[in-house]
């Protein structure tokens, strides 16, 4: 199965910077969706972008869909300590199953 | 407050038990997923179901069975443990729309 990779593995930021996070894939998706995980619990879903989308919002999040470049973005803007986590990029082919990525480690510093 | 429930936190056991792992979610959802999660790996799928006493197996199935007899509980089987099974197994599962999947708080497995 397909599998999402981020860039950059791990990032360290201040608080109030914006953090961005890119995920590339191989083959055609439904939908792109992002995660995050906290240190040692379950996955919580963000956002999810569909393939007919090139853009989306959700409070400080902005997710891009490059279907042609067959990438993703997640930025994070304002930046804060409670953001520090593990952000997971998954894809959906349309058969309801996810292939995730290997994750992004993103420490915020307040 | 959606919820999904794993049975254990934290879990060791020995080589060759039979250790089962059990999952309740009270979203009414018709898909549910068992994955496990290893440093440097990601999370990989195990198995997963789109309905009662449904089942598909997922990338990494070998070592592993599930069950779903009611449509709120999935369990996770290791028939006889090994060491290399020792990971964070998470659970989740999902209904139609965009709301993603939704996950369990993980359970951490030690086989010693």
């Amino acid at each position: 199965s397909q599998q999402g990779e981020e860039d950059p593995q791990a990032l360290s930021i201040q608080e109030g910077e914006n953090a961005t996070m890119n995920c590339s894939y191989k083959t055609s998706i439904n939908n792109l969706q992002w995660y995050r995980q906290n240190s040692g619990r379950g996955l919580v879903h963000l956002i999810l972008i569909r393939s007919n989308e090139r853009e989306k919002h959700s409070g400080r999040l902005r997710v891009t869909l490059d279907t042609s470049k067959k990438s993703s973005s997640l930025l994070i803007t304002a930046s804060r300590a409670a953001d520090t986590a593990s952000y997971f990029c998954a894809t959906d082919d349309g058969n309801n199953r996810l292939a995730f990525g290997k994750g992004n480690q993103v420490v915020v510093i307040p | 407050d959606v919820k999904v429930t794993q049975s254990s936190r934290y879990l060791v056991k020995r080589t060759g038990e039979k250790v089962f792992l059990e999952c309740v979610q009270d979203m009414d959802h018709e898909n549910m997923f068992w994955y496990r999660q290893d440093p440097g790996l990601g999370l990989r799928l195990i198995y997963f179901s789109y309905d009662v006493k449904m089942k598909e197996k997922g990338d990494i199935p070998e070592g592993y069975s599930v069950s779903r007899e009611k449509k709120e509980r999935f369990s996770l089987i290791l028939e006889s443990a090994s060491t290399n099974q020792t990971s964070m197994y998470l659970c989740a599962s999902s209904g139609h729309g965009d709301g993603g999947q939704f996950f369990g708080p993980g359970t951490r497995l030690t086989v010693l």
